[in-house]
């Protein structure tokens, strides 16, 4: 399958801004995904951002894509401890199909 | 109240004795899928389905069955559990004919196998 890379564990304080980063393999995929999970629950997809996109902004949300490296990052500003959670970025190769690879998850920590 | 629903929600069990994890639904969504979540893997795809009686393998197929007979229902199938097989277990569904492919999921399955 395919290898969709995060680091594990990220702090930050309170206020700060926040970045996850994601390497995935597949330079076909045409959406790339952040999904986040919380405690006990199941995942909810966060936001997207279309292969032809750098960027896309969504409140406090920003998601960065570098196609080139195939790099994908999740910049959260102003961080909340509501935001202490899993994230997970997600491809999936083909434009109309429905499979997925997920990456590792990275589990953020907010400290107050 | 629109929602992705698994039973049981926890599962102890012994090696060899067949379960099943029911999915279920109540979206109308044609796409579905199944999941294993592991420490330091994140999420595998099991299987996935694109419709009725449409189902393929994901990446991590071996020793799990899945059947998709109606819609709104997409049961896994473990015939002869192994230890290895404990994980946390996700269903979702997705609607098809949207641009991205947004999946809902269910609240999960915690499986062990003795």
């Amino acid at each position: 399958g395919e290898d969709v890379e995060q680091s594990l564990f990220l702090s930050v304080r309170e206020g700060d801004s926040s970045v996850i980063n994601c390497t995935y393999t597949d330079s076909s995929s045409t959406y790339l995904y952040w999904y986040k999970q919380e405690p006990g629950a199941g995942l909810q997809l966060l936001t997207y951002i279309f292969s032809n996109m750098d960027m896309k902004q969504d409140q406090r949300l920003t998601v960065l894509l570098n196609k080139k490296d195939k790099h994908l990052s999740l910049r959260i500003a102003d961080t909340q401890t509501g935001d202490s959670a899993i994230y997970f970025c997600a491809e999936s190769p083909r434009p109309t199909g429905n499979q997925f690879y997920f990456g590792t998850g990275t589990s953020l920590t907010v400290i107050p | 109240e629109a929602q992705v629903t698994q039973n049981p929600r926890y599962l102890i069990t012994v090696t060899g004795k067949k379960l099943t994890v029911t999915c279920s639904q109540n979206m109308n969504h044609e796409y579905m899928s199944w999941y294993r979540q592991d420490p330091g893997l994140g999420l595998r795809q099991i299987y996935y389905s694109m419709n009725v009686e449409v189902t393929d393998k994901g990446d991590v197929p071996e020793g799990y069955k899945v059947s998709r007979k109606e819609k709104r229902n997409f049961p896994l199938i473990l015939e002869s559990p192994s230890p290895n097989q404990t994980s946390l277990y996700f269903c979702a569904s997705s609607p098809r004919d949207r641009g991205h492919n947004e999946q809902f999921f269910g609240p999960g399955t915690r499986l062990t196998v003795l």
